[in-house]
Order: structure tokens, then sequence, then C-alpha cells
């Protein structure tokens, strides 16, 4: 079975520019989430998807913003592009939400290295 | 607030020996989850471990053991006899229940095995 898979594989922008990056999921897995992981830091939670609808949000600018679709695909933006979102951007999937008593692990794509000059 | 601080930025320790990765985490919720994850160079992350905040018994998986105490709030990683294929970026995460598909990661331990 294929894993997550994101794309693309590498980008290059300029300031100010806009960029989306995609994302598909394990074939059944019902939940995406974004990561930030800036070189040097561990990862950074920036948005979960679930059923199409966005279920957590981490403190990222209005300037990101995502979205999932009916196939549970999800896509990443980033409108006016800084510096400082030069960055791995991960995408995780789950089969959905998890409960108190329960935990949906989480599987990692091999992300998308986006550079902005 | 969640936070989880790996203290270690850097270590470098020749095949075989024993090293051990270490992880202290805050969270105000009694009920969370804790994860060891690897980072190699191509930048996927590998899924090592999940603990359950209930569940303190201490794990080994082959070479890879980890001990979870409550009372200092860590959760540490070792490795036995290492090998140079354990050179990787190694990173600790939480999740509270409520918000449990939301992790939080340490800054992550760039762990160096020369032979």
């Amino acid at each position: 079975d294929a894993g997550v898979t994101q794309s693309p594989t590498h980008l290059i922008k300029t300031r100010g520019q806009h960029v989306t990056l995609r994302c598909s999921p394990i074939s059944g897995h019902k939940s995406v989430s974004w990561y930030q992981q800036v070189l040097g830091q561990g990862p950074q939670f920036i948005f979960q998807y679930y059923e199409k609808e966005e279920r957590g949000r981490g403190n990222f600018p209005d300037r990101f913003s995502a979205r999932q679709f009916p196939n549970y695909s999800s896509e990443l933006n980033v409108n006016a592009l800084l510096l400082g979102d030069s960055a791995l951007y991960l995408c995780a999937s789950s089969l959905g939400r998890a409960g108190l008593s329960s935990y949906n692990e989480q599987f990692f794509g091999p992300g998308t290295r986006l550079t902005v000059l | 607030a969640q936070k989880v601080t790996q203290a270690q930025t850097e270590i470098s320790v020749v095949e075989k020996e024993d090293v051990t990765l270490d992880c202290v985490y805050e969270t105000r919720d009694t009920t969370y989850y804790l994860f060891w994850y690897k980072q190699p160079p191509s930048g996927e992350l590998v899924f090592l471990i999940r603990r359950n905040s209930f569940d303190e018994q201490n794990e080994i998986s082959g070479r890879y053991s980890w001990n979870f105490q409550k009372s200092t709030s860590s959760f540490n990683f070792t490795i036995t006899a290492s090998q140079v294929v354990d050179s990787a970026v190694y990173f600790c995460a939480l999740s509270e229940a409520k918000r449990a598909q939301k992790l939080v990661f340490g800054q992550g331990t760039r762990l160096t095995i020369n032979p």
C-alpha cells in the first residue's frame, strides 16, 4: 500500500508569491495534519482536517490556509511568502479523530521543501 | 500549555556504545501520549514508539528501550550497542488526549554514530 504522498518534493519561490502544497493520505485515512519544520527545529503543528472540516489550528498567521477534498487529499496554501516561510512542510494522515481512550497513529509523508528567496 | 524539551542538541558516540537521549515534557492534562520519532537525512519522520500516560511500564524493542517516569515528567530513549545506521535526528513529542492529533515536538537531538 502506498504511504502518504506529497507534491512537489522541492519548490523555490520568491518573497510575496503564493504557494500550494499537496498531500494524499493513506487509503482509508480521513484525517490530515500539516506541520512546518524550520531547519534545526522540531515540526510545528499548522492545521488538522478531518472529514473535510478544520479540527485544529496552530499558531500561524492567516496567510496560511488549507482545505480537504472529498477524496480526503489536502492542500496547504501560503500567501505573501516571507523568507521565514522557508521550511520542510510535512503532512501526516490518520484513520480518524482520536478520543480520550484511543489514539489513531499518524503517518508522515516525505515532506515538501520550500525555499523562499 | 504543552512543552517538550530535548536538552541535548547533538550527541556523537563511537559505534557499539550505548547512548541515552533525554526528553522532558510539560502538560496540565492527566491523559496524554508521548512519542519518539526518527528523522533520517531523507526528512521523513519514522515512528518509533507511543506511550499512554497511564502506562508507565518501560519498553524494550531490540536495541531500543524507553524509560517513562511521570514523577520527573521524563521519557528517555536508550540505544544499546549503537550502529552507524542509528545516525539521525530524534524527536520526542507529546499530544494531549483532547487534541490528540496535534503533536508538540521537542527541538530534536542529532545523533551521530562514528565507525
